[in-house]
């Protein structure tokens, strides 16, 4: 019964391609974000949802999408990948009910882009 | 957002009190000091939160300093599972846009 559980764990690819993960939480939560971890391991916000509406777009390029179906998942899309892009990508949630908004983070997704 | 400074990293024994002291020397009155955690390889953890009293949960204690400028968390009893980065965040939207620094590298030795 994983709260937070993101797809795939690890996702190797080309430069130049598509690709998503997908993050889908069963807390409850009305509030969902993606955060990046790069190599150096500063984690940072990438964006926010709540309740399917964006709340958060840190200067993200315009290659990255988020997409909120329901309040329950977020997925991420990738375009026309870049070597920069390498990094572990993490989808956390939390409550806006619930004041502060601790933040329940998944297992994160690896990506590598070769 | 204010900026936290932290050591880089800290060693401690097991069983024993690990004490991580963070300085928020900027911080504003409605800002709240939150402690963060991640594991090698895995996503990071919520531990505690605090304004201005003392905190405890069944994690740790958060003692902040009477002028709000630093704050020292307290794992009572580290275990060997409590080796991880320890990020202390000061933020003012009540924890939806978290900033993580570097964190203290915290190592528990049997």
């Amino acid at each position: 019964d994983t709260a937070v559980s993101q797809t795939p764990k690890y996702l190797v690819t080309q430069m130049g391609n598509d690709k998503s993960i997908k993050c889908e939480q069963n807390l409850g939560h009305d509030t969902m974000y993606w955060y990046k971890q790069d190599s150096k391991k500063f984690l940072k916000i990438m964006f926010s949802y709540n309740n399917k509406e964006l709340i958060i777009n840190e200067t993200v390029p315009n290659r990255f999408s988020p997409k909120s179906p329901d309040k329950a998942h977020l997925n991420l899309h990738i375009n026309s990948l870049e070597l920069g892009d390498s990094a572990v990508y993490f989808c956390a949630s939390s409550a806006r009910t619930a004041f502060p908004y601790e933040q329940y983070f998944g297992p994160g997704t690896r990506l590598t882009v070769t | 957002d204010a900026k936290t400074t932290q050591p880089t990293s800290m060693d401690c024994a097991e069983g024993r009190a690990a004490n991580l002291p963070c300085n928020h020397s900027t911080i504003s009155g409605n800002e709240y000091v939150y402690w963060y955690r991640q594991i090698h390889s895995q996503g990071p953890q919520y531990i505690i939160h605090g304004l201005k009293n003392n905190e405890t949960n069944e994690m740790a204690s958060l003692i902040i300093t009477e002028d709000r400028k630093s704050s020292t968390l307290i794992l009572p009893h580290a275990t060997l599972r409590d080796t991880a980065v320890y990020y202390c965040i000061v933020e003012r939207t009540s924890g939806s846009r978290l900033t993580f620094g570097e964190g203290t590298q915290l190592t528990v030795n049997p």
